[in-house]
């Protein structure tokens, strides 16, 4: 059962244009979501979060925008830059006692970005 | 650097060993996660520990795994009798409080069963 889903494997964009990786989820238990960066070799390097309570988070060249009723959130990096190039991972909690901070994860989705 | 360390980063056993995979958490951080991601796929949730105590082992295999976090020192994940299938990275991240906080990621252990 994939509670996280991100549809496209795969996004090729240019210099300087934006990027929009999208993510679904299923879970309506979830109320914390976060976008990782992973480069190969690499542990996954944490980029931004957003609370259920907001419907979107800015942080210099990353926003990343909820839509509840819809269970979906998208990452947008504008302007898109060559090291931007990396796999990103979708990630949501849920507020449960036992869980902590547990996350669970989208497949990821390798961005391209082309000079 | 104060960022989560993990050793070996690579490790390789044949079929029938055991694997001894150590995490020591970011300075301040006692809660631990360990993630496991086979190729081509993402990261998996395996096990959630404070000092002392397992949380949640619910994303652990039945039999072969086990888990710790011991009053002093590292994070352990054993394998005993690994299997070519337990070959994939496996990735420990730690965090400062329960939830919800960004969890901070190691570089990972790539095991490789022969």
């Amino acid at each position: 059962d994939q509670q996280v889903k991100q549809n496209s494997p795969s996004l090729s964009v240019q210099e300087g244009r934006i990027s929009i990786l999208n993510c679904d989820y299923t879970n309506s238990m979830f109320d914390y979501f976060l976008w990782y960066k992973k480069y190969p070799a690499e542990g996954p390097t944490f980029l931004i979060s957003i609370s259920s309570i907001k419907d979107k988070n800015e942080d210099g060249r990353f926003t990343v925008f909820l839509n509840k009723s819809a269970k979906h959130l998208s990452l947008h990096i504008v302007p898109s830059q060559p090291g931007d190039s990396a796999v990103y991972f979708c990630a949501a909690s849920a507020l449960i006692e036992t869980s902590g901070s547990r996350l669970t994860f989208g497949e990821g989705t390798q961005l391209t970005v082309n000079p | 650097n104060a960022g989560v360390m993990q050793n070996p980063r690579h490790l390789v056993r044949r079929r029938g060993q055991e694997a001894r995979l150590r995490c020591s958490p970011m300075k301040g951080h006692s809660h631990v996660y360990w993630y496991r991601q086979l190729p081509e796929e993402g990261l998996k949730f395996m096990v959630y520990l404070q000092k002392e105590n397992i949380i949640d082992e619910s994303g652990m295999p039945k039999e072969r795994f086990s888990a710790e976090f011991p009053k002093e020192g590292p994070s352990i994940l054993r394998i005993q009798q690994v299997v070519r299938g337990d070959s994939a990275a496996y990735f420990c991240a730690s965090s400062a409080q329960g939830a919800p906080s960004p969890l901070h990621f190691g570089n990972g252990t790539r095991l490789t069963v022969t």
